[in-house]
């Protein structure tokens, strides 16, 4: 069965420090890896995805994800954060041969200090 | 936000009391999800649909039902609510963006209290 790690639970950094939250998979097969952000009170926004190609993936707001296949991780990186990117990271991932399901992990919470 | 609502986006019900939430899409989208979202599990699948009257369970059925009679909308009902079913509920879509991929968006949640 496929399932998500993010082990960061609670990440706290200081305006303008690099981020990087970190998601780890388990399954053998090809994925598609996605995260999203929950801003406090919203709902879930997609930040980026991968399918296949290049396994360094630009999403909106600055944020980029690394795919690396042999570590099975997908984790999130921000060379310089704000404080409105305080906010709840969610990685997400499904099998190509399941595309109708996605996993979630439980979530990184960010909180930025101005 | 590909065109969902939900609806009631709030409320508080009486243990033993069944519940409806709406989900609604403006798109044709075939698949549907029904999510609940508890602090340190994330997200986790309640039910899904996959077409008109075309339903699945997810990881957390237990104790909830789905029906989807219209392509635009797909009902979760709680029909005897419990403590444990306070939560955050998220309906989602699934559109395809690429190839043969689909990427999940999420409504903006119904909040369930149940005293």
């Amino acid at each position: 069965a496929q399932s998500v790690s993010q082990h960061n639970h609670h990440v706290i950094l200081s305006e303008a420090a690099s981020l990087e939250l970190g998601c780890n998979y388990s399954y053998g097969g090809t994925v598609n890896l996605f995260w999203y952000v929950q801003y406090p009170g919203q709902h879930l926004q997609l930040l980026l995805k991968y399918f296949s190609g290049d396994p360094l993936v630009k999403g909106i707001k600055g944020f980029e994800a690394e795919f690396i296949k042999s570590k099975f991780s997908f984790n999130l990186r921000k060379p310089s954060v704000q404080w409105s990117d305080t906010a709840e990271y969610f990685c997400a991932v499904n099998a190509h041969s399941s595309a109708s399901k996605i996993i979630f992990g439980s979530g990184t919470r960010l909180s930025i200090r101005p | 936000d590909a065109g969902i609502t939900q609806s009631p986006r709030h409320k508080v019900t009486e243990t033993g009391t069944p519940v409806t939430l709406r989900c609604h899409q403006t798109e044709n989208h075939r698949y549907m999800y029904w999510y609940r979202q508890d602090p340190g599990h994330g997200l986790r699948l309640i039910h899904y649909s996959y077409g008109v009257k075309d339903t699945d369970k997810g990881e957390v059925s237990d104790g909830y039902s789905v029906s989807r009679s219209k392509t635009e909308d797909f009902l979760l009902t709680l029909e005897s609510a419990t403590s444990s079913q306070t939560s955050v509920y998220f309906c989602a879509i699934s559109a395809p963006t690429s190839g043969n991929q689909e990427t999940q968006y999420f409504g903006p949640g119904t909040r369930l209290l149940v005293l």
